[in-house]
């Protein structure tokens, strides 16, 4: 079946511009995650939703990152003013249940450059 | 303060070979211990994972051996092939009651697996 999908892959952005990173977790997903991936690093969280419920957005490295899932499945991280430090590739993930053991399945992430 | 600790950076293995990658990690609360693959250019995808109730988990050629007391587990990678050459991400997860948490990830090590 499909996976998680992420578009744009690639966003080339001017420095103060705001940017929408869209997530589609795969179908019936209720978790859903952020990370962002600094080049030659690992992905660092970002912020978790269980359903349209944002219940942890303590990885968000500031104001101007907001993100959002507000039918439980589609989400959104919007970073408004664009910074040079935020560019990285930005990484979504669905899971199936909020129960530990239950695997968080990685999109292919959009690649953010801030010129 | 880097929670989870990766080595090496970087390893090169002879096709047959063994591959070996140690993490270590502080936290006590850390209760979920998965191995991701990455390609360039993919998502990190779920290879083996682990909880700390056992010290040692295989599947296939891959194998998590884990040390609760010294707070250390490592992957290894038996008779390495050309294919398995990638980006290892170590990782851990607290448990919020048996619930999910966000990873925090090593920083990796690059593979390269020589014919």
């Amino acid at each position: 079946g499909a996976g998680v999908s992420q578009s744009p892959r690639y966003k080339v952005a001017k420095r103060g511009q705001d940017v929408a990173l869209r997530c589609d977790p795969i179908s019936g997903h209720v978790s859903l995650f952020w990370y962002q991936q600094a080049l030659g690093q690992g992905p660092e969280f970002l912020t978790y939703f269980q359903n349209e419920a944002q219940l942890d957005k303590s990885g968000l490295p500031s104001d101007r990152f907001f993100a959002e899932r507000p039918e439980g499945s589609v989400s959104t991280l919007k970073i408004q003013r664009t910074q040079q430090e935020d560019s990285a590739v930005y990484l979504c993930a669905s899971s199936l249940a909020i129960e530990l053991d239950y695997e968080q399945y990685f999109g292919p992430g959009t690649r953010l450059t801030v010129t | 303060q880097q929670q989870v600790k990766q080595s090496p950076q970087s390893l090169i293995v002879q096709k047959g070979g063994i591959s070996i990658i140690n993490c270590a990690y502080e936290n006590t609360a850390f209760d979920y211990f998965p191995w991701y693959q990455q390609f360039p250019g993919k998502g990190p995808a779920l290879l083996i994972a682990i909880r700390p109730d056992v010290s040692e988990k295989k599947e296939g050629r891959f194998t998590i051996s884990f040390n609760k007391s010294a707070k250390q587990f490592s992957l290894h990678i038996m008779d390495s092939q050309p294919g398995d050459s990638a980006t290892y991400f170590c990782a851990a997860s607290p448990s919020y009651g048996g619930s999910q948490g966000n990873l925090i990830f090593g920083k990796g090590t690059k593979l390269s697996v020589k014919p």
